[in-house]
């Protein structure tokens, strides 16, 4: 596709329940970042992937967050046991290299969790 | 360590007239700094970015923000806003924060929710 999507866009859950939470980045980039936006905040950086590798996951809130990108395309954020202070959007961006500051991430539209 | 502070939370202007959207960032490390926008209901889309080039950076839709490494500091501009541009605008700093696996860490601003008044 053109760019990053993201499935579901919205996502009603019950307290207690597992979730899963889809993100298709843009083709051939290596770079992946989970972000968590609450309501009236910035976004929030959960976790990097670089290919199939998680480099990074100082973000994740807690364990029952988990990610993974499996073979280095698809993600997921998959949160266990969801609690009403998980409710955010989770958004998720791409990009083209491995390294270098000045890259520029691409958004997509973001998933908005409630959990109720 | 790297942070970001956008100095106000809301900026109400008229339409015509010139928008400043303010940030500060603090990095220990060579910096990149980027403005997104985030229109309600849609993604984050890159305004512009600063990457140890020219300190004057011009994006789309007319804004440009300059680089002032004395004053740490990235502020937005535009000379004449239009109804299109009230959205909400986040300052984020970049860096490679000093990780072995030399990869970008991230820092967003809390934001910056611009009205613009007909």
């Amino acid at each position: 596709g053109a760019g990053v999507s993201q499935s579901p866009r919205y996502k009603v859950a019950k307290r207690g329940q597992d979730v899963a939470l889809r993100c298709d980045p843009i083709s051939g980039h290596v770079s992946l970042f989970w972000y968590q936006q609450a309501l009236g905040q910035g976004p929030e950086f959960l976790t990097y992937f670089q290919n199939e590798a998680q480099l990074d996951k100082s973000g994740l809130p807690s364990d029952r967050f988990f990610a993974e990108r499996p073979e280095g395309s698809v993600s997921t954020l998959k949160i266990q046991r969801t609690q009403q202070e998980d409710s955010a959007v989770y958004l998720c961006a791409s990009s083209l290299g491995t390294s270098g500051s000045g890259e520029t991430q691409y958004f997509g539209p973001g998933t908005r969790l409630l959990v109720l | 360590a790297q942070s970001v502070t956008q100095l106000d939370s809301h900026v109400s202007v008229s339409e015509g007239t010139p928008v400043l959207l303010r940030c500060n960032y603090s990095s220990s490390y060579s910096p990149s700094l980027f403005w997104y926008v985030q229109h309600p209901n849609k993604g984050l889309q890159l305004l512009l970015k600063y990457t140890s080039a020219a300190t004057l950076v011009k994006g789309i839709n007319g804004f440009e923000a300059e680089f002032k490494k004395s004053e740490t500091s990235f502020h937005l501009t535009k000379p004449s806003a239009h109804m299109s541009d009230a959205a909400e605008y986040f300052c984020v700093v970049s860096d490679l924060g000093g990780n072995s696996g030399g990869y970008q860490k991230v820092t967003f601003g809390t934001g910056t929710k611009l009205q613009v008044i007909p």
